[in-house]
């Protein structure tokens, strides 16, 4: 089964405007970290946000928030007040506990239209 | 503080050449990890090296190598190149291997191989 699932591959949003973008994992670790990365046309993979599973609020960064729904495993990132230079590949990625390896999802596509 | 860097940024190699990619974590980072990022593929986990033992490792052929050095510095290397070797090697490191420690990329390099 897949760690990280991003069912979005691609997405538009009005500049201005919030725009949700969904991941769902999957683990049985109780322990374990998501994170969100922006990785622009550039190449660069960039840290956005992040959210441990045994924190009780959802993590804020700026314009960046996490809504995290433990019990649906899920961990969508919602983007406020969107802005042209937001547009990019977004990749959901969880590393647990155990193996400390760190899984990826296939990204999403986000387009930013003014 | 210096980001992760990695050299070179830009290699062309022709099919049955061997390859090393470098990679320079952030100063006080243990951890490195590469990836490869191809169109088709996405971002696939080659390996992960901690205190310059190989800790996870991906499903990739033998070709691949690494290793990692006392100052925490990698390099990956790659053997009888292949076309569908051409990708985007993106690097990352972090602190320790925690679930918390976020990982954070370098600038990647990219490889054509003809």
């Amino acid at each position: 089964a897949q760690k990280i699932t991003q069912t979005q591959p691609g997405m538009f949003v009005q500049e201005k405007e919030a725009v949700t973008l969904d991941c769902t994992y999957d683990t049985s670790d109780p322990s374990y970290g998501l994170f969100w990365y922006k990785q622009p046309s550039s190449g660069e993979m960039i840290f956005l946000i992040y959210q441990g599973s045994y924190d009780q609020q959802n993590a804020t960064e700026g314009r960046y928030s996490l809504n995290f729904q433990k019990a649906r495993k899920s961990a969508n990132l919602v983007i406020s007040a969107s802005q042209l230079g937001d547009s990019a590949m977004y990749f959901c990625a969880m590393r647990e506990e155990t193996g400390n390896q760190f899984y990826f999802g296939t990204g999403t596509s986000l387009t930013v239209i003014p | 503080k210096a980001g992760v860097t990695q050299t070179p940024r830009y290699l062309i190699k022709t099919r049955g050449q061997q390859v090393t990619l470098s990679c320079s974590p952030i100063s006080g980072h243990r951890s490195v990890s590469w990836y490869q990022q191809t169109p088709g593929q996405g971002l696939q986990f080659l390996f992960e090296y901690f205190s310059e033992t190989q800790r996870n490792k991906g499903n990739f052929p033998g070709r691949f190598s690494g290793r990692q050095f006392s100052n925490s510095r990698s390099e990956m290397n790659v053997s009888t190149l292949e076309l569908g070797d051409s990708a985007l090697y993106l690097c990352a490191s972090s602190l320790v291997r925690g679930r918390a420690d976020t990982q954070y990329f370098g600038p990647g390099t990219r490889l054509t191989v003809l």
